[in-house]
């Protein structure tokens, strides 16, 4: 089965730098993915990592372990804008299902 | 960009109601999904398709069932509406390839009086 675990809740200042984690427990691992989601919207992909290392996209960057089950999300140059909720999800058996985090609800302060 | 296109943003229906929600994407996507979002809960799958006329459950189809007659199209169905189905549905599509991203439509907020 699949087990994810984000924390529930985060506060950050515009302009500064917060790292969102997620741990996850999987039978076979396969990739993770982020996505935002704003209130009342649709989630929107953000990015997705198979390989240990450091993915950079613009003011996002996702990073993956896998030995350790880890991930994070890496938001530069905070915004208002980017107050959403974020969701890390793994691949859970075949046809592309996922197995989602609760997300994390990212607040950005003046 | 792929659409996902959700017939209806707030429905408002009652107790033991046979209640349809539709999804149609426009991408030629072969999976599609549905989910309920609940706060605390985080997204939970109810059921998918991969393929026309094709379905498999989730990990909470009960009280629902799914409809996929074109490819374009996938319908939820809740049998006798309940209020605990009061929750936020959302239709997803993607590509077959392993691995793809899902994309999700608008959503749809469902109340049960």
């Amino acid at each position: 089965g699949q087990n994810i675990d984000q924390p529930t809740e985060m506060t950050a200042t515009e302009g500064a730098i917060v790292q969102i984690n997620c741990t996850y427990q999987t039978s076979g691992f396969n990739g993770l993915f982020w996505y935002q989601q704003h209130a009342g919207e649709a989630p929107t992909f953000l990015s997705y990592n198979v390989l240990d290392g450091l993915e950079e996209k613009g003011r996002f960057s996702s990073f993956l372990s896998r030995s350790k089950g880890y991930s994070y999300l890496l938001l530069k140059e905070l915004q208002m804008k980017d107050s959403a909720s974020y969701l890390c999800a793994v691949p859970t058996g075949g046809g592309n299902k996922l197995t989602f985090g609760t997300g994390t609800q990212l607040k950005v302060e003046l | 960009d792929v659409k996902v296109t959700q017939s209806s943003r707030y429905l408002v229906k009652r107790t033991g109601e046979k209640v349809f929600l539709e999804c149609v994407q426009d991408m030629d996507h072969e999976n599609m999904f549905w989910y309920r979002q609940d706060p605390g809960l985080g997204l939970r799958l109810i059921y998918f398709s991969y393929d026309v006329k094709m379905k498999e459950k989730g990990d909470i189809p009960e009280g629902y069932s799914v409809s996929r007659e074109k490819k374009e199209r996938f319908s939820l169905i809740l049998e006798s509406a309940s209020t605990n189905q009061t929750s936020m549905y959302l239709c997803a599509s993607s590509l077959e390839t392993s691995n793809q991203p899902q994309h999700f439509g608008d959503g749809t907020r469902l109340s049960i009086l």
